[in-house]
């Protein structure tokens, strides 16, 4: 079974530019969550979908979004991009919402803003 | 707040050496711990979790975790490590809640493995 993809694996953007992430969940996965990993503040939650609903949101500015479709499959985006949104984007997905469902990560997305 | 610390930043030990990662937690109540390990460049593997009861797990690549109450830890440790170890290691928590898959992390222990 396929692991969890995210694309593209690489980006580089400039301020002010907005971006979006992908993520396609393993099959048969419903749940899709997001972190950023930074060095300075580490692996932070950023939201989570499951049934095309946001069901849980960390403490990030709105310019941070998402959603997801109806195959589980996941986008962010990120807007008025800043030089602090630099990070590691990963995307995690598991079978549902409950808290015993282990959450599988992807590769991650490396934004690189400048 | 939840939090995770992962009091150790950065450990350097000898290839067939033994290893503990420490791992100390505060919640409200017993969460669910896991331990995720990170390759240069690669997402986030499950080494083993913890829900409920037999306090000491076993995971993959031959890693086993204890979970104490009383000391609000959950350390993991490898009797004898092995080159293909050297990664960053986070601790995390996670809510005893249906429906709530937020994962805290601590800030990851760097493990360098001397030949």
């Amino acid at each position: 079974k396929a692991g969890v993809t995210q694309t593209p694996r690489y980006l580089i953007k400039t301020r002010g530019q907005q971006v979006t992430l992908s993520c396609s969940p393993i099959s048969g996965h419903r749940s899709v969550s997001w972190y950023q990993q930074t060095p300075g503040q580490g692996l932070q939650f950023l939201f989570e979908y499951f049934s095309e609903t946001q069901r849980n949101k960390g403490n990030f500015p709105g310019r941070f979004s998402g959603r997801q479709f109806s195959n589980s499959r996941s986008e962010m985006n990120v807007s008025t991009l800043e030089l602090g949104d630099s990070a590691l984007y990963l995307c995690a997905s598991s079978l549902g919402v409950g808290s015993t469902d282990t959450q599988y990560f992807g590769p991650g997305t490396r934004l690189t803003v400048l | 707040a939840q939090s995770v610390t992962q009091p150790d930043i950065h450990i350097t030990v000898s290839e067939g050496a033994s290893l503990e990662l420490r791992c100390n937690y505060s919640y409200g109540a017993t969460p669910y711990l896991f331990w995720y390990v990170q390759s240069p460049g690669q997402g986030l593997q499950l080494l083993l979790k913890y829900f409920s009861g037999d306090t000491l797990v076993q995971g993959i690549k031959g890693f086993e975790a204890e979970f104490k109450r009383s000391q609000s830890s959950f350390n993991l440790r490898k009797p004898s490590v092995h080159w293909s170890d050297a990664a960053e290691y986070f601790c995390a928590v996670g809510p005893p809640i249906q429906g709530a898959q937020k994962l805290v992390f601590g800030q990851g222990t760097r493990l360098t493995i001397n030949p």
